[in-house]
C-alpha cells in the first residue's frame, strides 16, 4: 500500500543534542512537507520541498534543517538551536497541484528531557 | 496573504445530533478549501476539499461542506454524530496558484456525549 511513513513515533532527546526525524514516502508525490504540531496552535509549516535537492524554508524554520536527496525521503533534523523543540511533527506530501490536498504521516512525538 | 479562522475551540454534541463546524478563510481570489479531521496521535486524513463547480462538496464518513463567497465561509457539516467523530477537525486554506501551501486553523475539537 501507498502511503508515508514517519519514524521513530516517540523520541527523547536531552536538551543539546541533534536529533533527526525520518519521513519516507512511496507514492511518489514531488512536494514533501514538515510541520510542527503544538496544542491550541494548529500546524505550522517548518521546511518544504517540491522537487529533489531543493527545499524552502516554512514559517518557522529556525532550529531546523532538511535534506531532500532522495525523491522518497525528506529527514528533518532537530538542533540544539532549537530551543522548545518538544512537540509533535508531522510529515506530509502533494502529489499533482495544490487541490489534490495532502496525504500526512502519523507523526513522530519529540520531548526533551 | 491566505488566513484561515475557525471560531470554535470546542464543540460538545450529542450522539445522534446533527453538527456544523465553522470555518471562515480571507484570501482575495477563489481559494482550494479543505478540511482535515485527526485522531489524537495520528496524522491528520483529508475529509473533503472545494476548489471548483458545485459549492456543496460530499466527503468521506458523511460529511459535507459547503462553499459560500459571499460569506468567505466553508462550514462543516454531519446530519448524525456518531462517538467515532469525536475528534480534532482542521479547516485549511491554499493559494490557487504558486505553491499551493495550505494555511490551517487551529482546529476544533469535537467531543461526542452518549
Amino acid at each position: 500500500d501507498g502511503g508515508i511513513t514517519q519514524s521513530p513515533k516517540y523520541l527523547f532527546r536531552k536538551e543539546g543534542q541533534n536529533v533527526t526525524l525520518s519521513c519516507e514516502q512511496n507514492l511518489n508525490h514531488d512536494a514533501m512537507y514538515w510541520y510542527r504540531q503544538d496544542p491550541g496552535q494548529g500546524l505550522r509549516l517548518i521546511y518544504y520541498s517540491q522537487i529533489v535537492n531543493d527545499f524552502q524554508k516554512g514559517d518557522i524554520a529556525e532550529g531546523y534543517s532538511v535534506s531532500r536527496e532522495k525523491k522518497e525521503s525528506f529527514p528533518l533534523t532537530v538542533t540544539s538551536a532549537q530551543k522548545n523543540p518538544t512537540a509533535f511533527y508531522l510529515c506530509a506530501t502533494r502529489g499533482g497541484t495544490g487541490h489534490y490536498g495532502y496525504t500526512f504521516g502519523s507523526g513522530t512525538r519529540l520531548t526533551v528531557v | 496573504a491566505q488566513s484561515v479562522t475557525q471560531p470554535d475551540i470546542h464543540i460538545t454534541v450529542s450522539e445522534g445530533a446533527s453538527l456544523e463546524l465553522r470555518c471562515n478563510y480571507s484570501y482575495g481570489a477563489t481559494p482550494y478549501l479543505f478540511w482535515y479531521v485527526q485522531s489524537p496521535g495520528q496524522g491528520l486524513q483529508l475529509l473533503l476539499k472545494y476548489f471548483s463547480g458545485d459549492t456543496l462538496v460530499q466527503g468521506i464518513k458523511g460529511f459535507e461542506a459547503e462553499f459560500k463567497r459571499s460569506q468567505s465561509s466553508f462550514n462543516l457539516r454531519k446530519p448524525s454524530v456518531h462517538w467515532s467523530d469525536a475528534a480534532e477537525y482542521f479547516c485549511a486554506v491554499a493559494a490557487s496558484g504558486g505553491s499551493y501551501i495550505p494555511t490551517f486553523g487551529r482546529g476544533t475539537s469535537l467531543i461526542v456525549h452518549p
